[in-house]
């Protein structure tokens, strides 16, 4: 069975650029997350999906990112424009059901954006 | 709101010498905790998790951890290092709130192995 793949892997951009990161969950993983991991930082969740609703955004800066998950599969994660402080690795994570007392997240390898 | 720290940022272990990574948490609620590996340029693989039942519960790779409520504390253990397990551990807490698995996360703890 295939992980949780992201896609591109890496990305460097300059500031007040756009940039857009993909994932797409484990089949029939209802749950869909974002983290930020900053250098030395553990991940910090952005954004939870239950199926194509957000349930969590409480995290993302609404001001220049945005997230889409449509019919609930794949999701896009995006900024715009960058700043350099968005340097960072974007990890996308599934899980079978966020409702049920725990589901274990499988984390995909990550997209490590540098802006410069 | 709930938190973990990690003491220490960096350990190094001989090969063959007993690994212990530490992990405190705070939280207002009963947690679940979690140790995740992370290797260079790779996802999180969760290594143990503590939810209910037993304190001490076995992972994946020889690892374990005991939950010591009295200590608020959940301690990753290898009785003896490989070079393989050279990475960066996370420890993690959750809410046993059914519907809002939110993960927390510490800083990390980047493991080295001395051959």
């Amino acid at each position: 069975e295939a992980g949780v793949v992201q896609s591109p892997r890496y990305k460097i951009i300059e500031k007040k650029q756009p940039v857009a990161f993909w994932c797409n969950p484990i089949s029939g993983h209802n749950t869909l997350y974002w983290y930020l991991q900053n250098l030395g930082q553990g991940p910090e969740l952005l954004i939870r999906y239950e199926n194509e609703e957000a349930v969590d955004d409480s995290q993302l800066p609404k001001d220049r990112f945005s997230a889409e998950r449509l019919k609930g599969v794949d999701s896009t994660l995006k900024i715009q424009p960058a700043e350099l402080g968005d340097s960072a690795v974007y990890l996308c994570a599934s899980s079978l059901d966020g409702t049920v007392s725990y589901n274990e997240q499988f984390f995909g390898p990550g997209t490590r954006l540098t802006v410069l | 709101a709930q938190s973990v720290t990690q003491l220490g940022s960096h350990v190094s272990v001989s090969e063959g010498a007993l690994v212990l990574l530490r992990c405190n948490y705070s939280s207002s609620v009963p947690p679940y905790l979690f140790w995740y590996v992370q290797y260079p340029n790779q996802g999180l693989q969760l290594l143990l998790k503590y939810t209910t039942g037993a304190t001490l519960v076995k992972g994946i790779n020889g690892f374990e951890a005991e939950f010591k409520k009295s200590e608020t504390s959940f301690h990753l253990t290898k009785p003896s290092a490989h070079m393989s397990d050279a990475a960066e551990y996370f420890c993690a807490v959750s809410d046993q709130n059914f519907g809002n698995e939110k993960l927390t996360f510490g800083t990390g703890t980047r493991l080295t192995i001395i051959p």
